[in-house]
């Protein structure tokens, strides 16, 4: 059984770095085909998908957000990590990391529980 | 960057209804189109992926059509648990993009 779960600050204030770990168990993020995506959902908003990170360590990122993101892997705990600069109040949101369907494309299931991080001073 | 539009932006029907969502594409995207549920305050999960492909697990009643540029996502009998949000999604190539969301209410 594939599962994923968000840690991280819940509260973080504008212009500071937020970094969120997706600790996933059920596969191995160095087998071919895997990836795991960063989705985000503003409170009674649309997704937004952030970036994806792939097994060979290939990576893609929302152009509208690429200057402040990052998405690195740890292989040997089976977690990546979302880092996103600047933050700013119109970041607040629901963050999900999400298991990439091997061989399918960018598409995501299942998902992590979310974390709802808030950017406020 | 291709933008996705997904009408009507609510709905509401009868238990038993056939419910038809519909998505569209700026631009062509093949069949690379996913749907997602919402349900409220739950994590968005899985319906159809390549446009028509069942995800395992999901009833038969979702189903999926479409390519190029314009999708729908039909309930063929609603019932009660399929109250929810369903977002497009397509993923030809990054950036990936969703609709805005249709949330489906029972009348």
């Amino acid at each position: 059984q594939i599962t994923l779960k968000e840690s991280g600050p819940t509260l973080v204030k504008p212009t500071q770095t937020l970094t969120l770990t997706c600790t996933s168990s059920g596969f191995s993020l160095s087998t071919s085909g895997v990836g795991v995506g960063w989705i985000r959902q503003p409170p009674g908003k649309a997704l937004e998908w952030l970036g994806v990170i792939y097994w060979d360590d290939d990576k893609f990122y929302s152009p509208s957000l690429k200057s402040r993101l990052t998405i690195t892997k740890d292989t040997s705990n089976n977690q990546v990590v979302l880092t996103m600069t600047n933050m700013d109040p119109v970041d607040t949101a629901t963050y999900y990391c999400a298991y990439r369907l091997p061989w399918v494309g960018m598409v995501f299931d299942p998902w992590g529980q979310g974390i709802l991080v808030t950017v406020s001073s | 960057d291709i933008q996705m539009t997904q009408s009507p932006s609510s709905l509401s029907a009868s238990v038993g209804d056939r419910v038809t969502i519909t998505c569209r594409a700026s631009q062509g995207i093949s069949i690379y189109l996913a749907w997602y549920q919402q349900r409220p305050g739950e994590v968005p999960k899985l319906l159809i992926y390549g446009a028509a492909t069942l995800q395992s697990g999901v009833p038969s009643r979702f189903s999926g059509s479409g390519s190029g540029t314009d999708f729908t996502l039909t309930i063929s009998s609603l019932q009660p648990e399929d109250v929810a949000t369903y977002y497009c999604q397509k993923y030809n190539r990054a950036p990936l993009a969703f609709g805005q969301g249709t949330k489906v209410e029972i009348k």
